[in-house]
């Protein structure tokens, strides 16, 4: 199992520039996440996703747009690239149902917006 | 006031120090308590989780959970120099569908040789 993985590692935007940010996994997870983390301020969930064709808002989902089409696939979008989007982008996905079930992580997009 | 809070150090210790790292929250509805450990560069992952109240041990490191105080804590024993690593507090309620994650910042811990 590849877990999560999360394409690019890193990005340079101009602001203004749109682009799309690849997360995948492959342990059949109907949760998927996508998170911000930014220095002092935690996680921030922007958007998740509960299954194939359901998707919801987080805490800051100004500025992304998600889609989700496959079990396995949860891109984020970033419409019109801002400098408040700089960050560390983190994609998660977790199991359905039950009590606790565990959030697994990807190892994070850079993104830096000039 | 957040809903979760935690001091983000940085804390420095010697090698085989005893380690305590706390966070404080808000919500009496969250359930499940969670630490998560993030090496520079890296991706978090989970390395205990604790239901309502109580202790968790495993190996080297106890959960502890106060709820009647909205405090938990998790301590390192004989901590080791790859113990280094941003640690990260999470909390979880169930909401329409399904867990609710909050995160702490992060406290950042050195552990020298």
């Amino acid at each position: 199992n590849a877990g999560v993985t999360q394409t690019p590692k890193f990005q340079v935007l101009k602001t203004g520039q749109s682009m799309t940010l690849q997360c995948a996994q492959d342990m059949n997870h109907e949760y998927m996440s996508w998170y911000r983390q930014d220095p002092g301020m935690g996680l921030r969930l922007i958007h998740y996703s509960v299954g194939a064709g359901i998707t919801d808002q987080g805490e800051v989902p100004n500025g992304y747009n998600v889609s989700r089409s496959t079990t396995e696939d949860f891109p984020l979008r970033l419409l019109s690239a801002a400098p408040s989007q700089t960050s560390v982008y983190f994609c998660a996905s977790r199991a359905r149902g039950g009590s606790y079930n565990e959030q697994f992580f990807g190892p994070g997009t850079r993104l830096t917006v000039l | 006031q957040k809903e979760v809070e935690q001091d983000p150090g940085p804390l420095s210790v010697p090698e085989g120090a005893i380690v305590s790292l706390n966070c404080t929250y808000s919500n009496s509805a969250f359930q499940y308590f969670m630490w998560y450990r993030q090496y520079s560069r890296k991706g978090p992952e989970l390395l205990m989780y604790t239901y309502s109240s109580g202790n968790k041990e495993d190996g080297r490191f106890t959960a502890q959970v106060d709820k009647s105080s909205k405090y938990i804590s998790l301590f390192i024993r004989d901590s080791q120099p790859s113990d280094s690593a941003t640690y990260l507090c999470a909390m979880s309620a169930y909401n329409n569908y399904g867990q609710n994650f909050v995160f702490g910042p992060g406290t950042r811990l050195s552990v020298l040789p």
